[in-house]
């Protein structure tokens, strides 16, 4: 079975940080780009950032450059999103995704994080 | 880089068809045939339903159907039925520097 399952949201201060994983079964991980979406509370998706399958490119939406990074360890079938600097506005479900021949799929469950004091 | 642009809700019957807008520029709708459309139902995960503008994935109902033409993708649900009741989001390539770009989604709701 395909699968996507992503871990270590949770609650942090503004100015805290965070590392999100995404651990992948039933599919050639190291075939495929991977990418974080998110989605905040009651809000559209909203795209974060992708990695190419080697990690050899990395691209992020403008407003989380130089605070998010995201990579990859394909040994372990495993994507992680570091985040540093969190503000309230990136309060929001993260949901990582496959991203093969220019499609999001598969995409796992999701994992809330929530920026507060 | 702005979202695409979608109706923030649409309604239909049961048995009618429905067709959701995704409006964009010529950066990335107009641009590439990389548009996919995504269904989300409340506290799920999205889920693909349309890639590369027309074509289907495996598993997903023949109800379901994409397609552009300039700035504008379309995604048409035809014989429509209470569990597709649902959000829907579309997606685009785009040549700026933020590479992907969502909709801000569309609420539909089979009356």
């Amino acid at each position: 079975e395909v699968q996507l399952v992503e871990s270590g949201g949770g609650l942090v201060q503004p100015g805290g940080s965070l590392r999100l994983s995404c651990a992948a079964s039933g599919f050639t991980f190291s075939s495929y780009w991977m990418t974080w979406v998110r989605q905040a509370p009651g809000k559209g998706l909203e795209w974060v950032a992708n990695i190419k399958e080697d990690g050899s490119e990395k691209y992020y939406v403008e407003s989380v450059k130089g605070r998010f990074t995201i990579s990859r360890d394909n040994a372990k079938n495993s994507l992680y999103l570091q985040m540093n600097s969190l503000r309230a506005e990136d309060t929001a479900v993260y949901y990582c995704a496959g991203h093969s021949a220019w499609r999001f799929d598969p995409w796992g469950q999701g994992t809330l994080v929530t920026v507060s004091s | 880089q702005s979202a695409l642009t979608q109706p923030a809700s649409v309604s239909g019957s049961p048995g009618q068809s429905i067709t959701i807008s995704c409006t964009g520029t010529s950066s990335d709708v107009g641009a590439y045939n990389y548009v996919s459309w995504y269904q989300q139902h409340p506290g799920k995960a999205p889920k693909l339903m349309i890639y590369d503008v027309s074509n289907r994935p495996s598993g997903v109902s023949n109800r379901f159907s994409g397609s552009k033409s300039g700035n504008t993708a379309s995604l048409t649900i035809s014989g429509l039925q209470a569990e597709d009741e649902a959000d829907y989001y579309c997606t685009s390539y785009t040549s700026s520097s933020t590479p992907w770009v969502f909709g801000g989604g569309t609420k539909l709701t089979v009356l």
